[in-house]
């Protein structure tokens, strides 16, 4: 069975620091992993994706994150925070079983202070 | 572009009705999945369809069902509503049942009273 553990439901950084959001998966076949945002009051916005090529995988508004066998973790990474960052943060892990199930984690907020 | 849309908005219902929830997925995208996101929680997966045919089923009761229709166009449909049913309801499209990446909608917002 696939599972998601993102570690802090809630993470404050200043602006201009570095964000790190980490997550943990678990899963019996190579799975897909990938980080969604969430503003209030909106669906979920793509953020990256690992699919099994490069384990450092960049997405959109500054964010990476690098996909780590050994410690089956996917943590979110972004060099300088931007108050347009805080939001809800969801990593999620994906198998083909025929169709896709998505299992997400819990979610993580980021606070950004200025 | 247009992405994926979902209505109504948001709904207000009572214990025990029965609920329709529809979405529109992206052009040209043959699957769509429901998911459940109950506040403070992530998005729990409720159906995958494909080619209007059921490919995945989440961990829910038989008062939630889905169909799909020819356009690839969704529903997702509730019965004996409980207060517990109250989330936001999200829809997502893919290309196939075999990509991976999905597109999300806005979600549909139902309070239970």
């Amino acid at each position: 069975a696939q599972s998601v553990t993102q570690l802090g439901s809630h993470v404050s950084v200043s602006e201009g620091a570095l964000v790190l959001l980490r997550c943990n998966y678990s899963s019996s076949v190579p799975p897909y992993l990938f980080w969604y945002v969430q503003y209030p009051n909106q669906g979920l916005q793509l953020l990256l994706k690992y699919t099994s090529a490069a384990t450092l995988v960049k997405g959109i508004n500054g964010f990476e994150a690098e996909f780590k066998k050994s410690e089956t973790s996917f943590h979110l990474t972004k060099p300088s925070a931007h108050m347009s960052d805080a939001a809800e943060y969801f990593c999620a892990v994906s198998v083909n079983t025929g169709g896709f199930k998505t299992i997400f984690g819990a979610g993580t907020r980021l606070f950004v202070k200025a | 572009d247009a992405g994926v849309t979902q209505s109504p908005t948001h709904l207000i219902k009572t214990r025990g009705q029965h609920v329709t929830l529809r979405c529109s997925p992206i052009s040209g995208h043959k699957s769509v999945s429901w998911y459940q996101q109950v506040l403070g929680q992530g998005p729990q997966f409720i159906f995958q369809y494909y080619e209007k045919e059921e490919r995945g089923r989440g961990n829910f009761p038989d008062r939630f069902s889905a169909r799909q229709f020819p356009n690839y166009s969704s529903e997702l449909n509730v019965n004996a509503l409980l207060l517990g049913d109250s989330a936001l309801y999200l829809c997502a499209s893919s290309l196939d049942r075999l990509q991976e990446t999905q597109y999300f909608g806005p979600g549909t917002r139902l309070l239970v009273l």
